[in-house]
């Protein structure tokens, strides 16, 4: 069955260190991949997408996302964390390419120490 | 502009009830999803909606989840004689259609006691 994992369920860094937050995903193809941010009682925003072309795709708020094909990962960084970022990640992909069904990963929790 | 938009953001009722969420889009968007987020279950796609076309409904989870679409706008999701198991917050998300990036709604919590 297709599925996305983001193994780290909750993760701590101190403000201004950078971060990682993982994704990996089974399937053959290149399918779609999203990474979405969700703050406590907010809806999901789209911190970035990446279809096609470059892998190393720029969001909003200053975070990137690099596309490793031979390692079916789609890994989110920044490089440096601001207290602001502690929110749940997500990251989606859709396997059926046409944009109407995304399956998410169980989300990491990220904690910014002061 | 205005985004996506859910009513009612929390309902609690009783277990055998039906409920009713309601979801509207992003104006001019012709897609729109249904997803349920749950502690067990994380996020799930529930039904997809993509103008005039019959509607994807792979990933209701029984036969008492329905959701209609009225008018290319405004969506229902319906859930029959509800189960403590319903309980989750059901997001509803729009997007254009031919364009891949989906908005997410608030969600609406819903508790079945």
């Amino acid at each position: 069955a297709q599925s996305v994992t983001q193994p780290d369920i909750h993760i701590t860094v101190s403000e201004g260190a950078s971060l990682e937050l993982r994704c990996n995903y089974s399937y053959g193809a290149t399918p779609y991949l999203f990474w979405y941010v969700q703050s406590p009682g907010q809806g999901l925003q789209l911190l970035l997408k990446y279809f096609s072309g470059d892998t190393l795709v720029q969001g909003i708020k200053g975070f990137e996302a690099e596309f490793k094909r031979s390692q079916s990962s789609f890994n989110l960084r920044k490089p440096s964390v601001h207290w602001s970022d502690a929110a749940e990640y997500f990251c989606a992909v859709d396997f059926t390419g046409g944009g109407n069904k995304l399956t998410f990963g169980t989300g990491t929790q990220l904690k910014v120490e002061l | 502009g205005a985004g996506v938009s859910q009513s009612p953001s929390n309902k609690v009722t009783e277990k055998g009830k039906d409920v009713e969420l309601r979801c509207d889009p992003i104006s001019g968007h012709t897609a729109l999803y249904w997803y349920r987020q749950s502690l067990g279950q994380g996020l799930e796609f529930l039904i997809y909606f993509q103008g005039n076309s019959a509607p994807d409904k792979s990933g209701l989870p029984s036969d008492r989840f329905s959701a209609e679409r009225t008018g290319g706008s405004v969506s229902t999701l319906t859930i029959q004689r509800t189960q403590q198991e319903d309980s989750a917050v059901y997001l509803c998300a729009s997007s254009r259609g031919t364009e891949y990036e989906q908005y997410f709604g608030p969600g609406t919590r819903l508790t079945v006691t």
